[in-house]
C-alpha cells in the first residue's frame, strides 16, 4: 500500500485548545480510519469513516471523510493532558485487497 | 482480558538467532496481520492471512516468515535476526469483509 501524507508531523498544544490534523493520498480511498497510540501500547481505533463527506464524532474527536475521497481530517476539541500520544490515519483503497495504508503519525504533546 | 495478545512484550536477542513472536486473539476474526513500526515511518505490513490456509506477503516480508496455526493464532519468525530488524512489532486482526483492524499491545524487539 501507499504511504499516506499526514500533517503536521508533531504539535505542541495548550490545554483547552482545539487542534486539527489531516491525511492525504494520491489514490481514492473507500475507508478512512483514525487511531491513537499511547506510549508502550498498540494503536487503538478512534473513528472509522466509510462515505465521502461523512462527519463522525467520538466524544471530543471529530473526523471527516473528504469529498474527493483522497483526504481525511481529525479534530480534537478542548484538549486535555490525556490527549498526548501519536495519532495515525489509515486508509483502504478499493483495489488493495483490504490492506490498509498508514500515515507516519502526528505526535501530540499538551502543555498543561 | 485483552482481545489481541502478543508474547513476548519485550525481547533482546543477538544477531543470527532465530526468534518467534506470537499473537493470539479472542475476537473471532478471520484476518490477521503483522506490522513493523519504526520511528517516523508509521506501520508497515510484513505478512497477512485471511484464513488458516491463506498467507500473503506484505510490503517488507524479506527476512521474515509466518505461520497461521489456527484461526486465533498467527506467529512471526525471524530466521536469522539482524540489527536493522530492531523495531516494534504489532499484530492486528479484522473481521472478514471489514476494514477496521484491531491491534495487539506490541513486542519491542532489540537485535544486538
Amino acid at each position: 500500500g501507499q504511504q499516506l501524507n499526514q500533517s503536521p508531523q508533531s504539535m505542541f498544544i495548550q490545554e483547552g485548545e482545539d487542534v486539527s490534523m489531516n491525511c492525504t493520498s494520491s489514490s481514492i480511498f473507500n475507508t478512512w480510519l483514525w487511531y491513537k497510540q499511547d506510549p508502550g501500547e498498540g494503536p487503538v481505533l478512534l473513528i472509522a469513516l466509510y462515505k465521502a463527506g461523512e462527519l463522525t464524532s467520538n466524544g471530543r474527536l471529530t473526523a471527516q471523510f473528504g469529498i474527493t475521497r483522497k483526504d481525511s481530517f481529525l479534530n480534537i476539541s478542548a484538549s486535555i493532558p490525556s490527549d498526548v500520544g501519536i495519532y495515525f490515519c489509515a486508509g483502504q483503497e478499493w483495489s488493495n485487497d483490504y490492506k490498509l495504508s498508514f500515515g507516519a503519525g502526528t505526535t501530540v504533546t499538551v502543555r498543561a | 482480558d485483552a482481545d489481541v495478545t502478543q508474547t513476548p512484550r519485550n525481547r533482546i536477542t543477538k544477531t543470527g538467532k532465530r526468534i518467534m513472536l506470537e499473537c493470539s486473539q479472542t475476537k473471532g476474526h478471520d484476518r490477521m496481520y503483522w506490522y513493523r513500526q519504526d520511528p517516523g515511518l508509521g506501520l508497515r505490513l510484513i505478512y497477512y492471512s485471511f484464513d488458516v490456509k491463506d498467507i500473503n506477503k506484505g510490503e517488507i516480508s524479506d527476512g521474515y516468515s509466518v505461520s497461521r496455526q489456527a484461526q486465533a493464532k498467527f506467529s512471526l519468525s525471524l530466521e536469522s535476526a539482524i540489527p536493522n530488524q530492531t523495531a516494534l512489532y504489532f499484530c492486528a486482526t479484522s473481521p472478514a469483509g471489514g476494514d477496521e483492524q484491531y491491534f495487539g499491545p506490541g513486542t519491542r524487539l532489540t537485535v544486538t
